[in-house]
């Protein structure tokens, strides 16, 4: 059974505060994805990893970061929270291929800037 | 660039009744369509795949290339299908998911 963890499920950071949210799978998956989740908008990819230290830009990366040190651990960086930054957060991985992509999420974090 | 619309933010329908949940979507070449499911206080999943062509849960999704659209369909609505829907696209050389805004199926007693 796929797991994709994802560290905390609330956080409540303040504005300017770097942020870090940290996801784990463990089935080997080359492909790891950011995604905020947020009412009427749906998914957007903020970024993904498609190998070790491999990032590539999704359709909102501005103010934030990614790290990929590791193949199971995926990190996105908030670099300087703001207020419109509050949404839900879902980590997914997959292998790589499209026609067989099922993409596996994480539980969410949910993140409140104040 | 590629792009997903689900029309109805909402749609609500009695037990029993059928459903339909639209998706329409923008691409020039031939895409491969996803249906995922998100119950309440469980993680987003896959429901069906257009290349699977297999029915789940009692739910179908036929891929229209004319009218570019991926509707979810289900002939008998059951209270436990409640959730939100959302339909997504990939292609070659994509490798991430692009989503639409989601449909919340909300199925009354």
């Amino acid at each position: 059974d796929v797991k994709v963890t994802q560290s905390s499920r609330y956080l409540v950071k303040r504005t300017g505060e770097k942020v870090f949210l940290e996801c784990v799978q463990d089935m080997d998956h080359e492909n790891m994805f950011w995604y905020r989740q947020d009412p009427g908008l749906g998914l957007r990819l903020i970024y993904f990893s498609y190998d070790v230290k491999m990032k590539e830009k999704g359709d909102i990366p501005e103010g934030y970061s990614v790290s990929r040190e590791k193949k199971e651990r995926f990190s996105l960086i908030l670099e300087s929270a703001s207020t419109n930054q509050t949404s839900m957060y879902l980590c997914a991985s997959s292998f790589p291929g499209f026609q067989n992509t099922e993409a596996f999420f994480g539980q969410g974090t949910r993140l409140t800037v104040v | 660039a590629q792009r997903v619309t689900q029309p109805e933010k909402l749609l609500s329908v009695f037990k029993g009744a059928p459903v339909e949940l639209k998706c329409n979507y923008s691409y020039s070449g031939s895409p491969e369509l996803f249906w995922y499911v998100q119950y309440s206080r469980q993680r987003l999943q896959l429901l069906l795949r257009h290349i699977s062509r297999e029915s789940i849960k009692g739910f179908t999704a036929d891929l229209n290339k004319g009218e570019t659209s991926f509707h979810l369909k289900k002939p008998f609505a059951q209270e436990e299908d409640s959730a939100m829907y959302y339909c997504a696209l990939s292609y070659t050389g994509r490798r991430a998911l692009t989503f639409g805004s989601g449909t919340r199926l909300q199925v009354q007693p």
